[in-house]
């Protein structure tokens, strides 16, 4: 089955960092969603990005296909940054979803 | 922007009770889906639906869990006979006809006591 690996595992940051998080999928078909969850357990749905590159304001994502691989940039964090960054990659049906970065941003 | 609403936001229930969670998904999408979160772990598949019937099926989705879509706008998780192991957060989800991006609601934390 489709497998997606996040990494790193946690990241802690203090505010105005900036930071890189990678997402590496299995399956060569890609229907790519990043969502970032917040303290309040909501998902937010940040870009759908099978290829290319995207940004929204301090936010911005590239994914390679070719090589099954997502990067989501954050520029200039602020606090309310701060939760778990899922990645996840479409297959037929179904999202399968990694396990996630865990990120703290520090004031 | 139109959004997947889901109701309750959190619902408590005994044990070995049966519970309903509510979805209502963006009005013109056709494929419908719940996922689940048990805390801390990464968000799970459960089930897909579309044109009334079930279109796919997670390996959790045993026969304690039935979907519906009872009229135009709703569509419904059930969960009969509560475990403790059903605690976690259930999300709803809804795409158009081009399947992608699925759009996820606000979840709804189901505590099990």
């Amino acid at each position: 089955g489709i497998q997606v690996e996040q990494s790193p595992p946690d990241l802690i940051l203090q505010e105005g960092a900036n930071s890189t998080l990678r997402c590496n999928f299995s399956d060569s078909v890609n229907n790519l969603q990043w969502f970032h969850q917040n303290p309040w357990g909501q998902l937010i749905n940040l870009f759908y990005i099978p290829s290319g590159t995207k940004q929204n304001g301090r936010l911005s994502a590239t994914t390679v296909a070719t090589e099954r691989y997502s990067l989501l940039y954050i520029s200039s964090s602020q606090t309310t940054d701060s939760g778990v960054y899922f990645c996840a990659q479409g297959g037929s049906e179904k999202l399968v979803f990694g396990k996630g970065t865990k990120l703290t941003v520090n004031p | 922007e139109p959004e997947v609403t889901q109701t309750p936001s959190h619902q408590v229930t005994q044990m070995g009770q049966e519970v309903i969670l509510r979805c209502v998904p963006i009005s013109n999408h056709l494929y419908f889906y719940w996922y689940r979160q048990i805390l801390g772990q990464k968000v799970e598949f459960l089930v897909s639906f579309y044109n009334n019937e079930i279109s796919e099926k997670s390996e959790i989705f045993d026969d304690q869990f039935s979907v519906e879509r009872p009229d135009g706008s709703n569509f419904t998780l059930k969960i009969r006979s509560t475990k403790l192991e059903d605690s976690a957060m259930y999300f709803c989800a809804s795409t158009h006809s081009e399947k992608w991006p699925q759009h996820f609601g606000d979840g709804t934390r189901l505590s099990i006591l």
